[in-house]
């Protein structure tokens, strides 16, 4: 299985400052077709888990573009150009390459 | 818009059954790959089953194989998880979620879930 690891596990931000995910593969997430397969989603408190971005860096309908993400390989990030305070709870990758899926552990990002 | 709504979750005793159901509108249904990812009490996501589009393939993870059976209806629009021989383990709220594609790729929408609870 491929396991994910995420870091940090705690991110208090700033209103209009940048914040930076990182998230690493155990396993090379590149398909031969040139895709990277990492997925980004974020849990708000109470609500169910939404899709931001996939496969590593093309953002979900919707995802304002100031969410960004990148990667190749096993090293994936996902920044946030300026917080904003819709942007706070858990963010999660996910890898598709294969079966098993597996999230990493998740990373909170709360309001400093 | 794109609606998934589970239902059939509860209580239920250690070594019992429960099949979860999760409602689909808004989209062809049987075009789509679908899964079932589950939460914990306070822990994070953990990936549970998907199922391609013409139901041809399914897919589990370990700790559930042989206990757990994902299937769907796409006369009915209908996504189902069949858990046999439930283990406190097991305990959490279960996310149906629609893929991007017609095989496993990635989780586009998700319903609300569904709590299931597993007393010893």
């Amino acid at each position: 299985d491929i396991v994910m690891t995420q870091s940090p596990l705690s991110l208090p931000v700033i209103p209009g400052e940048p914040a930076s995910i990182s998230c690493r593969s155990s396993q090379s997430l590149l398909h031969s077709n040139g895709y990277n397969y990492l997925d980004w989603y974020l849990q708000k408190p109470g609500q169910s888990p939404q899709l931001l971005m996939y496969v590593a860096s093309i953002r979900a309908p919707g995802v304002p573009d100031r969410i960004s993400g990148s990667g190749s390989g096993t090293d994936f990030t996902l920044k946030i150009s300026r917080v904003e305070a819709e942007d706070v709870g858990v963010y999660y990758c996910m890898q598709a390459l294969q079966t098993p899926l597996t999230f990493g552990g998740g990373t909170k990002v709360e309001i400093k | 818009q794109v609606q998934l709504v589970e239902s059939g979750g509860g209580v239920v005793q250690s070594g019992r059954s429960l099949r979860l159901s999760c409602a689909a509108s808004g989209f062809t249904f049987s075009s789509y790959g679908m899964h079932w990812v589950r939460q914990a009490p306070g822990k994070g996501l953990e990936w549970v089953a998907s199922i391609s589009h013409d139901e041809s393939s399914k897919y589990y993870v370990d700790s559930v194989k042989g206990r757990f059976t994902i299937s769907r209806d796409n006369s009915k629009n209908t996504l189902y998880l069949q858990m046999n021989s439930l283990r406190a383990e097991d305990t959490a709220v279960y996310y149906c979620a629609k893929d991007r594609r017609a095989a496993v790729s990635d989780l586009d929408h998700w319903g609300q879930g569904t709590q299931v609870t597993v007393s010893s």
